[in-house]
């Protein structure tokens, strides 16, 4: 069945620096990709989100890319701040009960940003 | 704009007391609905979705029970809580139909059994 694999955390980073979480998939057919961030105590939001191969998702900073060679979907960002401490979680869609969809879930990838 | 609701924010029960966590949906109609549970630390767990009222599919077996009594509602339940229960349970809807897989979460309840 399909499956989402993301990189284990904790992830610590000081203020500035590259972030990388890795996030590869295993599904038949062309699911969409996603990346939700959940600050602590809260529900998650949608970060981005890409549909086909080769698309690329951004918002605030962040940045991922539908890869289909590599079945990847990494989440990338040129300068972490301190704001950006979350769980990060990768998700793909799953078809179920006709046209409706269910996501299949990473188990997310604690962020720390140290000032 | 639709919005999600969920209430209450936090709750503290007795192991064998009942349980009634409700969610909501404004600005949309007919949306899937899904419950999903949280536990400290972990991952989410799909427990329950809805594609209409009434229509209530079930993706693991446990203690709970969920109801969709009108088109935007969604309620979680339970007639005796266990202290496996407690958690973080997290409300979200999608757009029903092809290509609206997106899904968008309320703000979550803390659920802490004693």
């Amino acid at each position: 069945g399909n499956s989402v694999t993301q990189m284990e955390g904790p992830v610590t980073l000081s203020e500035e620096a590259f972030l990388t979480i890795n996030c590869t998939y295993t599904a038949t057919g062309y699911p969409s990709l996603f990346w939700y961030v959940q600050y602590p105590g809260e529900g998650l939001q949608l970060l981005l989100k890409a549909t086909k191969a080769d698309d690329k998702g951004s918002n605030k900073g962040f940045e991922a890319t539908y890869r289909k060679e590599t079945t990847s979907f990494h989440l990338e960002k040129g300068s972490v701040q301190v704001s950006d401490s979350a769980v990060y979680f990768c998700a793909l869609s799953d078809r179920a009960a006709g046209n409706n969809r269910k996501l299949i879930w990473g188990l997310g990838t604690s962020l720390a940003v140290n000032p | 704009s639709q919005t999600i609701h969920q209430w209450p924010a936090t709750l503290v029960q007795p192991v064998g007391s009942p349980l009634s966590l409700e969610c909501t949906v404004e600005g949309t109609s007919n949306p899937n609905l899904y419950w999903y549970r949280q536990a400290a630390g972990r991952g989410l767990q799909l427990l329950f979705y809805s594609v209409g009222i009434g229509q209530i599919s079930s993706e693991v077996p446990q203690n709970l029970s969920a109801s969709r009594p009108q088109d935007r509602q969604f309620i979680l339940s339970s007639k005796k809580l266990l202290l496996s229960d407690s958690g973080f349970y997290l409300c979200a809807w999608s757009a029903p139909g092809r290509g609206t897989d997106t899904q968008y979460f309320g703000p979550g309840t803390r659920l802490t059994v004693l």
